[in-house]
């Protein structure tokens, strides 16, 4: 059975980076053929997608947080991870990461707050 | 950015009543739109893709039609356990959701 965990700080001050990191189990992420993907929910904007990376590397990101998100993948750890930088209280949300459409983690809140 | 818009925002339906939410896309999505559902406190889960193929575990009674521009979820017989909040995604073009529905006990 497919399963994913976020992980990282709930808090982050204004102007920094957030980091996530999704911790795969059950499939080694290098030999799946799915792509890996980071969503957020907010009560003020929803469900919104940020992107996603393939196990060749290949990734896409929203248009909107395209300058601001960078993610990566780490097959010897069997995990991807999350970078947003510059965030405001906007990006606060429930993070989830998903395998395509298909396993979702349980999500992690992340709040932006001095 | 393609605009998913769902209807109603909320749906009050009685167990054993049949359920029909409706999506809308701002513009053509083909089949490649999915639907999701969401209980407090919980991950969304993959209903259909492809507009009207059920994921892995789906009862029958839930069932996805459309094409291009409008899609509808229903549920046949709603059960206790199907009150949650429904979302439709399109993936045709990078992913977007609707704002949700909610199906509530009337």
């Amino acid at each position: 059975q497919v399963q994913l965990r976020e992980s990282g700080p709930g808090l982050v001050k204004p102007s920094q980076t957030l980091s996530l990191t999704c911790a795969v189990s059950g499939v080694s992420i290098s030999s799946s053929d799915s792509y890996w993907t980071w969503i957020r929910q907010s009560a003020g904007k929803g469900l919104e997608w940020i992107g996603r990376i393939y196990t060749s590397g290949t990734t896409n990101y929203n248009p909107s947080l395209k300058s601001r998100v960078t993610i990566s993948i780490d097959t010897s750890k069997n995990h991807f991870s999350l970078k947003l930088s510059s965030v405001t209280a906007a990006d606060t949300a429930v993070y989830y990461c998903s395998r395509g459409p298909w396993d979702w983690g349980q999500g992690i809140l992340v709040t932006v707050s001095s | 950015e393609i605009v998913m818009t769902q209807s109603p925002a909320t749906l009050s339906v009685s167990p054993g009543e049949r359920a029909t939410l409706s999506c809308r896309a701002s513009q053509s999505v083909s089949s490649n739109l999915a639907w999701y559902q969401q209980k407090p406190g919980q991950a969304p889960r993959l209903l259909i893709y492809g507009a009207s193929t059920r994921a892995t575990g789906i009862p029958d009674r839930f069932s996805g039609s459309g094409s291009g521009t409008e899609f509808t979820l229903t549920i046949s017989s709603l059960q206790s356990e199907d009150f949650a909040v429904y979302y439709c995604q399109q993936y045709d073009d990078w992913p977007t959701f609707g704002q949700g529905t909610k199906v509530e006990s009337k």
